[in-house]
């Protein structure tokens, strides 16, 4: 069974540039997150799917970030415009529902870099 | 205050020595805990669920004490490859949003 993917898995881009992210889940898994993890932190979470429905982004940063899952498989992550302290690396991760035992299976990530 | 707290590490050990890592967190109402690794530049993967009477796989026990807000992870006769950042992680709610703690990390010498 392929695992999630994403990509890019790197992005070097100058603060003030959009830049966006994108992931397929695992096929099945209803439930998708956006996680935003620091260096020397764990991941906090970003945003919920469940399906095409956003029902968890109290952490998202929406005023340069915005996340779309049009078709409830894969997801798109922007960051417009970029800013030094976005940094990081953005992980995927899905499950096949919500319930409190899913186990979330998270993708390699994507690394950014904003000079 | 963090609401999930891990033991800063590095630990650093010699292959076959015994490792426990603690873990507290805040919300009481937290329903299911976790212990995730996560090697350098990786992912994080599921090293096994915490329930309530502890529970052992092969060389790793994972114990939760819910009147102290605790967790603990034992990893027994270390291993080279057990090198890795070791993550508590703790579910709030009843919907799989999990909070996880900053990581432990291990580092297995010869």
């Amino acid at each position: 069974e392929a695992g999630v993917v994403q990509s890019p898995r790197y992005k070097i881009i100058e603060k003030k540039q959009p830049v966006a992210f994108w992931c397929n889940p695992i096929s099945g898994h209803n439930t998708l997150y956006w996680y935003l993890q620091n260096l020397g932190q764990g991941p906090e979470l970003l945003i919920r799917y469940e399906n095409e429905e956003a029902v968890d982004d109290s952490q998202l940063p929406k005023d340069r970030f915005s996340a779309e899952r049009l078709k409830g498989v894969d997801s798109t992550l922007k960051i417009q415009p970029a800013e030094l302290g976005d940094s990081a690396v953005y992980l995927c991760a899905s499950s096949r529902g919500a319930g409190n035992y899913n186990e979330q299976f998270f993708g390699p990530g994507t690394r950014l870099t904003v000079l | 205050r963090k609401e999930v707290e891990q033991d800063p590490g590095p630990f650093n050990v010699p292959e076959g020595a015994t490792v426990a890592f603690n873990c507290t967190y805040s919300n009481s109402a937290s329903q299911s805990f976790f212990w995730y690794r996560q090697d350098c530049r990786k992912e994080p993967k599921l090293l096994m669920s915490v329930y309530s009477s502890g529970n052992e796989d092969g060389r790793f026990t994972a114990q939760l004490n819910r009147a102290s807000q605790y967790i603990s992870l034992l990893i027994r006769d270390s291993k080279l490859s057990d090198s890795a950042t070791y993550l508590c992680v703790v579910n709030v709610g009843g919907y799989n949003k999990l909070i996880f703690g900053a990581g432990t990390r291990l580092a297995v010498h010869p």
